[in-house]
């Protein structure tokens, strides 16, 4: 099983330039979640999906949008990139709404704005 | 406002040492707290999570102590390893809805 994939690994993007970011999972997981990762502050969640056509913002949502078109997919999108969103960017799964159910992360994307 | 506070911010242990991290809370509603670990380039991974109604849940070499009435909880790892080295991070949620919030994090080097 390969878990939880981004894409890309790394990006460096202009000032004002928009991207989008592929979260994939195969573990028929129901939420997912994009957090960012800074120095000194841990993970933040950005937003989440509790499941397909789902989804709500989480503690710094601005600037970012998400869609869940299909339940193994969740996508992160920047349309106006700034310097401010230089940071790592991890997506998570899990099964449900239960909080023993572990999360399972990506690897990450690092994304650097110019 | 971090909802959930970590120190240190980073630590240098010897091998075979004790190494400490602690984290503290306000929310009385979270009522689960589980550690990540990530090592460089990797996602965090559940290393070891403990539910308020214990006070110590040990998993091998890891350790959760878990304080209610003082809303503080830690990890303590035993004879600490070179590849124990990563970013720890505590965390913690309510019950349902499985949103965590975590700590800041903290960097152990675990010196051969």
């Amino acid at each position: 099983n390969a878990g939880v994939t981004q894409t890309p690994k790394f990006r460096v993007l202009k000032t004002g330039q928009s991207m989008t970011l592929l979260c994939a999972q195969d573990m028929n997981h129901e939420y997912m979640y994009w957090y960012r990762q800074d120095p000194g502050m841990g993970l933040r969640l950005i937003h989440y999906s509790v499941g397909e056509g789902t989804t709500a913002k989480g503690e710094v949502p601005d600037g970012y949008n998400v869609s869940r078109l299909k339940k193994q997919n969740f996508l992160l999108g920047l349309e106006s990139a700034a310097p401010s969103q230089t940071s790592v960017y991890f997506c998570a799964s899990t099964l449900g709404q239960l909080s023993n159910q572990p999360q399972h992360f990506g690897d990450g994307t690092r994304l650097s704005i110019l | 406002q971090q909802q959930v506070k970590q120190s240190p911010q980073s630590l240098i242990v010897q091998k075979g040492g004790i190494s400490i991290i602690n984290c503290a809370y306000e929310n009385t509603a979270f009522d689960y707290f589980p550690w990540y670990q990530q090592f460089p380039g990797k996602g965090p991974a559940l290393l070891i999570a403990i539910r308020p109604d214990v006070s110590e849940k040990k998993e091998g070499r890891f350790t959760i102590s878990f304080n209610k009435s003082a809303k503080q909880f830690s990890l303590h790892i035993m004879d600490s390893q070179p590849g124990d080295s990563a970013t720890y991070f505590c965390a913690a949620s309510s019950v349902y809805g499985n949103k965590l919030v975590f700590g800041a994090g903290t960097i152990l080097r675990v010196k051969s």
